[in-house]
């Protein structure tokens, strides 16, 4: 079935760099994303990876995935108290199932002055 | 700013009684999507429409139900609530044909049954 786990929290001191780790069951999967949620508010896409690619940087956010582990992270570079959120893993299947979301339990990334 | 506008930003109402949650999705995006995110639950997928027809449904209940218009606005229908209804409800659009994998959410709506 499908599944995605998350640790629940994640502190970090500001200017080091947050590792947030992911893993999902289901070997379908061709798209995973990191949302990110701030209190009171929305989900924002963070960014998003093609099962067939093995990292992808965007600015201060970098996303490893081994699909032989179901392993996915998100490292956040030079961490600044903005970032203190929720992050939310997620992945879809193909075309077939309408890129439903299938969601993580969320880390809450607690940054430390 | 995802350009996803969702209404009531809150709302607070008895059990028993119907609630209708409105999504209008980014100009263009012809798909729909609805969440429901719960303390008990986390965050579920509830449905999602394509262009004004149903697509794929999740987790979502018989009490519950939605629709999409021609003008490609949906809305949620809720009844006979519960307190365990109590949620915050996200509305999600995508383009459909180009990048369809990428969902924009709503700021959401606030569901309290008391």
């Amino acid at each position: 079935g499908e599944d995605v786990e998350q640790s629940l929290f994640l502190s970090v001191r500001e200017g080091d760099s947050s590792v947030i780790n992911c893993t999902y069951t289901d070997s379908s999967s061709t798209y995973l994303y990191w949302y990110k949620q701030e209190p009171g508010a929305g989900l924002q896409l963070l960014t998003y990876i093609f099962s067939n690619m093995d990292m992808k940087q965007d600015q201060r956010l970098t996303v490893l995935l081994n699909k032989k582990d179901k392993h996915l992270s998100l490292r956040i570079a030079d961490t600044q108290t903005g970032d203190s959120a929720i992050y939310f893993c997620a992945e879809s299947m193909s075309e077939d199932s309408n890129y439903q979301l299938i969601w993580g339990a969320g880390t809450k990334l607690i940054i430390k002055p | 700013d995802s350009g996803v506008t969702q209404t009531p930003k809150h709302l607070i109402t008895a059990t028993g009684q119907r609630v209708t949650l409105r999504c209008s999705p980014r100009s263009g995006d012809l798909s729909v999507y609805w969440y429901q995110q719960s303390l008990d639950q986390g965050l579920q997928f509830l449905i999602q429409y394509y262009n004004g027809e149903e697509r794929a449904k999740g987790n979502i209940l018989e009490r519950f139900s939605a629709q999409q218009f021609p003008d490609l606005h949906s809305e949620l229908n809720l009844s006979s609530l519960e307190l365990g209804d109590s949620a915050l409800y996200f509305c999600a659009s995508s383009a459909g044909r180009d990048r369809p994998y990428e969902q924009y959410f709503g700021p959401g709506t606030r569901l309290t049954v008391t």
